[in-house]
């Protein structure tokens, strides 16, 4: 099974900074990463598929990157509602996993 | 526009048993895989199964833990996906989303889900 490790835990930052979320693989997945939001009481959204893929209707602050085993979600300046719990999925092999995930407080 | 629908929740002893379903609506069904994701109570994201676009055993998948006391399946004639769950273990007690693949064939990526269903295993 791959693990993904997610960091930091948590990630202080206020409104109009610069978040950047890490995801580090136990084995290379191909690029096969994606990155779910969510918010208490809600279901995951997803932001990015494929690294760097933006779903539908995702704003352009999103953005991912990464190759091998390292990839990085980045929210060039945060919105109040950016606020949530961070997930990285990856679909290279099964069983399909997902890392433990980051919060983005303020 | 895309819903997902789950039920089939509900508090159940150690070793039992429960059926979760989940209606689908907004999408054509039957050309996209399906899956189901579990969240124990304050804790991240765990994939469960996947059912293919076609229903096929050959391409179910599970994680694990689940193996041998979970299954998959889905009614395409009637927009619904199935999860029964057998031998339930404490360890189980989670939220259940049902989960839409992104990609017509299948993708494994995840972009609309349900609001889940509660399953607590306890005695």
């Amino acid at each position: 099974e791959i693990v993904l490790t997610q960091s930091p835990a948590t990630l202080s930052l206020s409104p109009g900074e610069r978040a950047t979320l890490s995801c580090r693989a136990s084995q290379i997945v191909s690029g096969y990463v994606a990155w779910y939001q969510q918010k208490p009481g809600q279901a995951p959204r997803l932001l990015i598929y494929d690294t760097s893929n933006r779903a539908t209707g995702i704003p352009a602050r999103f953005s991912g990157g990464g190759s091998g085993t390292d990839f990085t979600l980045t929210i060039s300046s945060l919105e109040p509602e950016d606020f949530a719990v961070y997930y990285c999925q990856q679909r290279s092999n099964w069983p399909l996993t997902f890392g433990g995930g980051t919060k983005v407080e303020v | 526009q895309v819903q997902l629908v789950e039920s089939g929740g509900g508090v159940v002893q150690p070793g039992g048993s429960l059926r979760l379903s989940c209606v689908a609506s907004g999408f054509t069904f039957s050309t996209y895989g399906m899956h189901w994701v579990r969240q124990a109570p304050g804790k991240g994201l765990e994939w469960v199964a996947v059912a293919s676009y076609d229903g096929s055993r050959y391409n179910e998948y599970y994680t694990d833990s689940v193996k041998g006391r979970f299954s998959i399946s889905r009614d395409n004639s009637k927009n619904t996906l199935t999860l029964q769950m057998n031998n339930l273990r404490a360890e189980d007690t989670a939220l259940y989303y049902c989960a839409k693949d992104r990609a017509y064939g299948g993708s494994n990526y995840f972009d609309y889900w349900g609001q889940g269903a509660l399953v607590t295993v306890s005695s």
